[in-house]
């Protein structure tokens, strides 16, 4: 059973465009969502996230929304930028103090120049 | 951020041997660290928590006995896959918690193939 579920396996944008990664996910519990971005061959690196408190995030040209009523998530990249090519993998967690969370199975942007 | 590093970033080896794989925090004390797991195109799957000092609690599903954490110090977890089959052939990612975002900090991965 797939808690966090990116859809969308494979996206391309031009370069200057928006990039919109969609997440959803079904465990009314999780109330803190991250965004990971992931080269290949490397770890995921940590690039935004909200908790269910709020329903938007802006950090530069990444802003995550949240809507909770739909168990829906969003990371736009505005301007997509060459660079922002990677996996985009959301995750999830219940924040019990576990760290613990449940990861999407990615969706890979890629962005022309 | 915090660094964390993993050791070796590729292994190639035959069906039956064992191999150790380790997952060092550089600049910071890790008390627990986190052990996944990527098939192609999935998703990262925790295996287990490896907890300093004490023993690791795996997910279900995950045979403890085939592969063994150990964490020994504040900046060391291994994981050893042992008589590695080649279905154990994948990409091994270890993270440590803590950032300020409640992120984890991820090693760069292991890519492990069994043949």
């Amino acid at each position: 059973d797939q808690q966090v579920k990116q859809n969308s396996p494979s996206l391309s944008v031009q370069e200057g465009r928006i990039s919109i990664l969609n997440c959803d996910y079904t465990n009314s519990m999780f109330d803190y969502f991250l965004w990971y971005k992931k080269y290949p061959a490397e770890g995921p690196t940590f690039l935004i996230s909200i908790s269910s408190i709020k329903d938007k995030n802006e950090d530069g040209r990444f802003t995550v929304f949240l809507n909770k009523s739909a168990k829906h998530l969003s990371l736009h990249i505005v301007p997509s930028q060459p660079g922002d090519s990677a996996v985009y993998f959301c995750a999830a967690s219940a924040t019990s103090g576990t760290y613990k969370y449940i990861f999407g199975t990615g969706t890979r942007l890629k962005v022309l120049a | 951020g915090a660094v964390v590093s993993q050791h070796p970033s590729r292994v190639i080896c035959k069906s039956g041997t064992s191999v150790k794989i380790e997952c060092r925090s550089l600049d910071f004390q890790a008390t627990t660290m986190f052990w996944y797991r990527q098939f192609p195109k999935q998703s990262l799957m925790l295996m287990a928590t490896s907890n300093e000092g004490s023993k690791a609690t795996y997910e279900q599903g995950v045979e403890k006995d085939k592969f063994l954490i150990n964490h020994a110090s504040l900046t060391l977890s291994t994981l050893t896959v042992t008589s590695a089959h080649p279905e154990d052939s994948s990409f091994y990612i270890c993270s440590s918690p803590g950032g300020l975002n409640n992120e984890q900090f991820f090693g760069p991965g292991t890519r492990l193939t069994v043949l």
